[in-house]
């Protein structure tokens, strides 16, 4: 186990709502990375939060939107839900900036259904 | 475009022998290349990084190649167990500042006792 813990790990909503995802990142680590699976495919880096603030983004549209709290936990927002958006969100902490080179420890994912 | 491609058709072995998957990527030179395993329903956990200076890194049963003339790496996996039985995703840096990794879809591989 990474020490990353994610909730919930199920989650089922409606096209048109809204979601929030919550991540604890492992002790001692700065940097939160969201990432989204789609079945089949390998994980989407979706943006990424360093010291509260966001640090790179993928292509992923506004209505993904997130927050690192000053203990480091992050939330992953996403409104206007569509059915393309089910998928696994996967949340990975790491320390030091969040630079490609460093390990990324991954927690155990949310599984959204989007109906 | 960038593009990161792994065999998406399952590799089937015996117990005992040696698994080697492949990453192929385009249209960029990544510095780092890392190979994650996941297991159904759980986050990826990380096994090795390769620089791209590096040709080659091992860890226990594993080792890596990294080959930047013809963008490719190999990933091997020496005696060969049922619990070596998962998803193997390589992941690289992409751009974005170099701040995050983009995956492949992965290979699923199967270990037969």
């Amino acid at each position: 186990e990474t020490g990353v813990t994610q909730s919930p790990t199920h989650l089922i909503k409606t096209r048109g709502q809204q979601v929030t995802l919550r991540c604890s990142s492992q002790s001692g680590h700065n940097t939160v990375s969201w990432y989204q699976q789609a079945l089949g495919q390998g994980p989407q880096f979706i943006f990424q939060y360093y010291r509260e603030e966001e640090n790179g983004r993928g292509n992923f549209p506004p209505r993904f939107s997130g927050l690192q709290f000053p203990n480091y936990s992050s939330e992953l927002n996403v409104n206007a839900l569509e059915l393309d958006d089910s998928a696994l969100y996967l949340c990975a902490s790491s320390s030091g900036g969040g630079l490609a080179e460093e390990t990324q420890y991954f927690g155990p994912g949310t599984r959204l259904l989007v109906l | 475009s960038q593009k990161i491609e792994q065999n998406s058709e399952a590799l089937n072995i015996q117990e005992g022998k040696t698994a080697t998957l492949t990453c192929n990527y385009t249209n960029y030179s990544p510095a780092y290349l890392q190979w994650y395993r996941q297991d159904p329903g759980r986050g990826p956990v990380f096994l090795l990084l390769i620089r791209e200076n590096e040709k080659e890194k091992r860890k226990e049963r594993l080792k890596v190649t990294f080959d930047t003339t013809l963008k490719q790496s190999l990933f091997h996996i020496t005696a060969s167990q049922p619990a070596d039985s998962a998803t193997y995703l390589c992941a690289l840096d992409m751009g974005t500042g170099r701040r995050a990794l983009t995956f492949g879809s992965g290979t699923r591989l199967q270990v037969q006792p």
